[in-house]
């Protein structure tokens, strides 16, 4: 099984301020066709996770441009570029060249 | 617009068997796989399995293999997860969730169920 390693596990951010958190998977995202399977959401406080980034870099329908992705292989990182007091929640990674397999998550709050 | 409805809390005793619905609407049933992933209170998501609705061929993650099953029915645009023998530790929110590509190719999520929760107590 692919494992996905988060860090930090939590981190606390002043608004406006730029966030960044990593993920490292224990095999290659790479896949034969070429993607690289590595996602990103995010769930908010009592709601359902939603999709952020797909295939490491490509923000999904509606996510803002202060959010990016960026990696390669078994590194990648998520940033946020200036933090709203709307982006508190657990940040997590999941791959899918293999099944599926989150990261364990990463806790985001402001100052 | 496409929407996942999945059934209401459960409450089981240990050792009995629960099972959970997700109602698909909005797009065409038979052409997107279907997830399920728990989350245990104060934990983080747990991928368990994946069920394709249109031949209804399924996949489940190591942990889960032999204690849950996913079924579909395509009359009423339904997946179901049944998990067997529960025990305190499958007290969680279980959520369905669709591939957001068709055809079953590698991918995310989108959307989600609003999550299901169930609580195993004796």
């Amino acid at each position: 099984d692919i494992v996905m390693t988060q860090t930090p596990l939590s981190l606390s951010v002043t608004p406006g301020q730029p966030a960044s958190i990593s993920c490292r998977s224990s095999q290659s995202l790479l896949h034969s066709d070429g993607k690289t399977y590595l996602y990103w959401y995010l769930q908010k406080p009592g709601q359902s996770p939603q999709l952020l980034i797909y295939e490491v870099s490509n923000r999904f329908s509606g996510v803002p441009d202060r959010f990016s992705g960026s990696g390669s292989g078994t590194d990648f990182t998520l940033k946020i570029s200036r933090v709203e007091a709307e982006d508190v929640g657990i940040y997590y990674c999941m791959q899918s060249v293999q099944l599926r397999t989150f990261g364990q998550g990463t806790k985001v709050e402001i100052k | 617009q496409v929407q996942l409805v999945q059934s209401g809390a459960e409450v089981k005793k240990p050792g009995a068997s629960v099972k959970v619905s997700c109602k698909a609407s909005g797009y065409t049933f038979t052409n997107y796989f279907v997830h399920w992933v728990r989350q245990a209170p104060g934990h983080g998501l747990e991928w368990m399995g994946i069920i394709n609705p249109s031949g209804g061929g399924t996949d489940y993650a190591q942990k889960f293999r032999g204690r849950i099953t996913l079924t579909r029915d395509t009359s009423t645009s339904t997946v179901y997860m049944e998990v067997g023998s529960v025990r305190s530790e499958d007290t969680a929110i279980y959520y369905c969730t669709r591939d957001y590509l068709p055809g079953g190719s590698p991918g995310g999520f989108d959307p989600w169920g609003q999550g299901t929760l169930v609580t195993v107590s004796s």
